[in-house]
C-alpha cells in the first residue's frame, strides 16, 4: 500500500523566490500535519489538519508560511520570500482519526536548501 | 520550558547487547502520551512503540520496550538483542491534552544509536 509521499525530494532555491512543497497522505487518512526538521535538530511542528476544521497554525514560524488542503487529500505547504534559515527537511505526516492513541505516518521529506 | 528531554546525543551499543535511551518530560496534563520514533539514515520516521499517561502496564513491541516512570516523568525507550539495522536517530516524543483537537506531537533533540558488530 502506498505510503505518505512528498516532493520534491530535494529543493534547492535562491534566497527570496518562493517555493512550494507537496505532500500526498494515505488514502483515508483525515488528519495532516507538517513538521519541519533543522540540522541535528528534533522535529518542530508546524501546521495541523483536520478534516473540515480550521487548521491549527500554531508553529508556522512567520506569516511567510502557509499550508492548504484541498480536497481533504494533497497539502500543499509555500514558503514565500525564502530565508537561508528556512533550509530544513520538512516532513508531512499523515494519521488515520483523532483518537487519543494517534499513530502519525511519516513521508520522506523535502530538503530544503536556501542559497 | 523545553518539554521532552534526551540527554544523550550519541549511544554505542555492541551487536545482541541491549540498550537503554532515555527520555524525561514535563507536562501538567493528566492526560498525555508518549511516543517513540526511530529515523534512519533515509530520513524517513517510523513508528516504534507508544505509551499513554493511564496504561499500567509498560508497552512492549517485539525487541522494544518502554520503561515508564510516570512519578519521575521519564519513558526511557529498551532495545533488547540490539541489531546492526538499530543504527539510526531515535527520537522521543509526547502528545499532551485530553481534547482529540490537539494533535501536535513535541520531540525531543534526538539520540544517535550506533551498533557495532
Amino acid at each position: 500500500g502506498a505510503g505518505v509521499s512528498q516532493s520534491p525530494s530535494n529543493k534547492v532555491t535562491e534566497k527570496g523566490k518562493d517555493v512550494e512543497l507537496r505532500c500526498d497522505p494515505i488514502s483515508g487518512h483525515t488528519a495532516l500535519y507538517w513538521y519541519r526538521q533543522s540540522l541535528g535538530q528534533g522535529l518542530e511542528f508546524l501546521i495541523y489538519f483536520q478534516g473540515n476544521s480550521a487548521p491549527d497554525k500554531s508553529g508556522l514560524p512567520s506569516d511567510r508560511f502557509s499550508a492548504e488542503r484541498t480536497g481533504g487529500s494533497v497539502s500543499t505547504l509555500t514558503i514565500q520570500r525564502t530565508q537561508q534559515e528556512d533550509s530544513a527537511v520538512y516532513l508531512c505526516a499523515s494519521s488515520l482519526g483523532t483518537g487519543f492513541f494517534n499513530e502519525q505516518f511519516f513521508g520522506p521529506g523535502t530538503r530544503l536548501t536556501v542559497l | 520550558a523545553q518539554k521532552i528531554t534526551q540527554t544523550q546525543p550519541g549511544m554505542f551499543v555492541q551487536e545482541k547487547e541491549a540498550v537503554t535511551l532515555d527520555c524525561t518530560y514535563d507536562t501538567s496534563d493528566q492526560s498525555y502520551g508518549l511516543f517513540w520514533y526511530k529515523q534512519p539514515s533515509s530520513g524517513e520516521m517510523i513508528f516504534l512503540i507508544y505509551q499513554g499517561s493511564y496504561d499500567e502496564q509498560n508497552a512492549t513491541e517485539g525487541r522494544y520496550s518502554l520503561n515508564f516512570q510516570k512519578a519521575r516523568k521519564s519513558a526511557n525507550l529498551v532495545i533488547s538483542a540490539s541489531q546492526l539495522g538499530d543504527s539510526a536517530m531515535y527520537f522521543c516524543a509526547m502528545r499532551e491534552g485530553k481534547n482529540t483537537g490537539f494533535q501536535k506531537l513535541v520531540f525531543g533533540t534526538g539520540t544517535r544509536l550506533l551498533v557495532s558488530p
